[in-house]
């Protein structure tokens, strides 16, 4: 089955404790991207990654790294998370994104609270 | 500014009855135009899209939507609702900004179909 998963599912942790959230998908798709949603905000890019070794900024990078040594992942890293980055994260990948010609697939989501 | 716009946080429907989930948008140059619906504790789905051509385009779960150059819409609608339509709708237009295409995302429109 064609999908994005995501894991974990539910993260708790404390300030300032490293975390990973891991990104794979099974589509051979060369965009990847994360997003995070927030109430009354929509979807707003974090990163984004247009193929191996290629990865930029989206809208509301700080606080966070990737990096794209496969095709298939594309893990999310909060070096030092603060409880401004708790929130609703979403991993999507589609076919090619340069144009958004091609329909993004989510992963289901991480829902990260830093305390 | 380049942004796309969901005017209503919640559309309340009876089940039987149409729908209607409007957006409407400001971008520069012919738009890209999307929606995605999101289900509890999933991630976003993609349902139709509108590059080029007929105004009105038909997507999954028998949704479609009525892009409007005109009055810059792009309206979600449905003839007939269902209680399982009940979920969280999001728009979403192609921009060009900053020397690359960017997904921008409304904040969300909640669909409530009562039985």
């Amino acid at each position: 089955e064609a999908q994005v998963t995501q894991n974990p599912r539910y993260l708790i942790t404390v300030t300032g404790k490293k975390l990973t959230v891991t990104c794979s998908q099974n589509m051979n798709h060369e965009y990847m991207s994360w997003y995070r949603q927030d109430p009354g905000l929509g979807l707003r890019q974090i990163y984004y990654s247009m193929n191996v070794e290629v990865t930029d900024k989206g809208d509301v990078p700080e606080g966070y790294k990737v990096s794209r040594k496969e095709k298939r992942n594309f893990p999310l890293i909060l070096e030092s998370p603060s409880p401004n980055q708790t929130s609703l994260y979403f991993c999507a990948s589609s076919e090619k994104g340069s144009s958004y010609n091609s329909p993004l697939h989510f992963g289901n989501g991480t829902r990260l609270t830093v305390t | 500014a380049q942004s796309v716009a969901q005017p209503e946080d919640q559309v309340n429907v009876a089940e039987g009855n149409p729908l209607t989930v409007k957006c409407t948008y400001s971008v520069s140059g012919n738009p890209y135009l999307f929606w995605y619906v999101q289900y509890p504790n999933r991630g976003l789905q993609f349902l139709l899209k509108y590059i080029t051509g007929d105004n009105l385009v038909k997507g999954s779960y028998g949704f479609e939507a009525e892009f409007n150059k005109s009055q810059t819409s792009f309206h979600l609608k449905k003839p007939s609702a269902l209680v399982s339509d009940s979920a969280l709708y999001f728009c979403a237009v192609r921009a060009w900004m900053d020397s690359s295409y960017k997904l921008i995302f409304g904040s969300g429109t909640r669909l409530l179909v009562r039985p």
